[in-house]
């Protein structure tokens, strides 16, 4: 009963491929999120949306593109991917309503590693 | 730009110690004050603070906000081997969280 999944847990590739990750959750949140961590574990936020609308959209590549199927799918393509996209790659959700107050919950996270 | 700072970045202490972590932010339209643990994978969510002065607990873990002063502290105490982890405090304001760095805390026994 994992509230927040990803899929793939480990995702090793060489440079210039295009690859998937998958986000699903199964608590009823209108909100999902994307985050890179970076090896010194800082956490910053890629993409966010709500009810399947894109929210934000941070200084992020154009390779990077997320899509939301439905308000508890949120997956992140990357294309050509480079050697600094090497990351942990975690997917958030949270119930935002008119008060927010960005209560987030996190998947497992994808390791992601380009070389 | 919006920022959150936490300190230390690194604390190693002895199982029984008390510690205290600290959060300054500055968050545009700020919200929320949220703190979280992070072992080996995914930030577990501890603190949700929105109001000043109200300490949030949590067994051993305890926490506070100060909205004028702009910070939050996370408390410990009876530390065990087991708290040994990332705490990470962010910031909610206007549709984002911003997270810090992070204080990497070490329990040794």
């Amino acid at each position: 009963d994992t509230a927040v999944s990803q899929t793939p847990k480990y995702l090793v590739t060489q440079m210039g491929n295009d690859k998937s990750i998958k986000c699903e959750q199964n608590l009823g949140h209108d909100t999902m999120y994307w985050y890179k961590q970076d090896s010194k574990k800082f956490l910053k936020i890629m993409f966010s949306y709500n009810n399947k609308e894109l929210i934000i959209n941070e200084t992020v590549p154009n390779r990077f593109s997320p899509k939301s199927p439905d308000k508890a799918h949120l997956n992140l393509h990357i294309n050509s991917l480079e050697l600094g996209d090497s990351a942990v790659y975690f997917c958030a959700s949270s119930q935002e309503g008119e008060r927010t107050t960005y209560e987030q919950y996190f998947g497992p996270g994808t390791r992601l590693t380009v070389t | 730009e919006d920022k959150v700072v936490q300190s230390p970045l690194s604390l190693v202490v002895h199982e029984g110690d008390t510690v205290t972590l600290n959060c300054s932010y500055e968050v545009t339209n700020f919200r929320s004050l949220l703190w979280y643990k992070q072992e080996k994978k995914a930030p577990t969510f501890l603190f949700m603070l929105t109001s000043s002065g109200i300490e949030k607990k949590s067994g051993r873990l305890s926490s506070i906000l100060d909205k004028k002063e702009l910070f939050s502290i996370l408390n410990i105490t009876a530390t065990q081997t087991g708290d040994s982890a990332i705490y990470l405090c962010a910031g909610g304001g206007s549709e984002k969280l911003v997270f810090g760095k992070g204080t990497k805390l070490t329990v040794n026994p």
